[in-house]
């Protein structure tokens, strides 16, 4: 199976700074990237669509000036929760799509949790 | 908008055979996928249906009737390790856009 490696695992920061977590596919290129966040005891939530190249559609409700994302090359996408607040604690996800691997296949990084203090 | 809906919790005996449902409303749908997680852990992927009708893999089976909006993930000879979030998810557009659904929470018990 495709490998996807988000990095940091975990993390904490104080309410007003910036994070950035990374998300790379390491044996595949992902032309799509989705980024998710997650509460306890919930579902994934569409945050993005991240596309290489081109900007990322934001879902309904999501900030794309506090939740900025890149995906500059075929095998990173980016999510940067800029001026974090308590309320932006949570799991983020991404996830990436292989187009040679089997049909409906998403492969997940391992997540990031974030605190803010 | 769209929509995906799961029963929240279900509980099952150990070698039993337990059937979870999904129900979606959406426009552009592409197929219906679902996915284990664990507590703490990121989703795995179980089965796919594009076509109407079953698809058998191991264990699990994933059934999709696209008239209906309706589809399910059969697990059969449940193992304690299944014991797990499971998500029902369309993927509409090809990979263009891909949502879970409310998930439903599996407990096997000896």
């Amino acid at each position: 199976g495709a490998v996807v490696s988000q990095h940091p695992s975990w993390v904490i920061c104080k309410s007003g700074t910036s994070v950035k977590i990374e998300c790379r596919s390491l044996d595949f290129q992902a032309t799509t990237m989705f980024w998710y966040r997650q509460f306890p005891k919930q579902s994934l939530m569409l945050m993005a669509t991240s596309n290489e190249g081109s900007k990322a559609t934001y879902e309904q409700g999501v900030e794309k000036d506090k939740f900025l994302i890149n995906h500059a090359s075929l095998t990173l996408s980016t999510l940067t929760v800029t001026s974090a607040h308590p309320e932006d604690s949570s799991f983020y996800i991404c996830s990436a799509s292989k187009t040679s691997g089997r049909s409906g296949e998403l492969f997940f990084g391992e997540g990031s949790r974030l605190t803010v203090l | 908008g769209q929509s995906l809906e799961q029963p929240s919790e279900v509980t099952a005996v150990e070698g039993a055979i337990v059937q979870i449902n999904c129900t979606y409303q959406t426009s552009g749908f592409y197929g219906l996928s679902w996915y284990q997680q664990h507590d703490g852990g990121a989703p795995t992927f179980l089965s796919y249906n594009a076509l109407d009708g079953l698809e058998e893999t191991g264990r699990f089976s994933s059934f999709l009737s696209r008239s209906d909006s309706y589809g399910y993930l059969l697990l059969q000879e449940l193992q304690m390790k299944d014991s797990a979030s499971y998500f029902c998810a369309v993927m509409e557009g090809g990979y263009q856009k891909v949502t879970f659904g409310t998930g439903t929470k599996l407990q096997v018990i000896p």
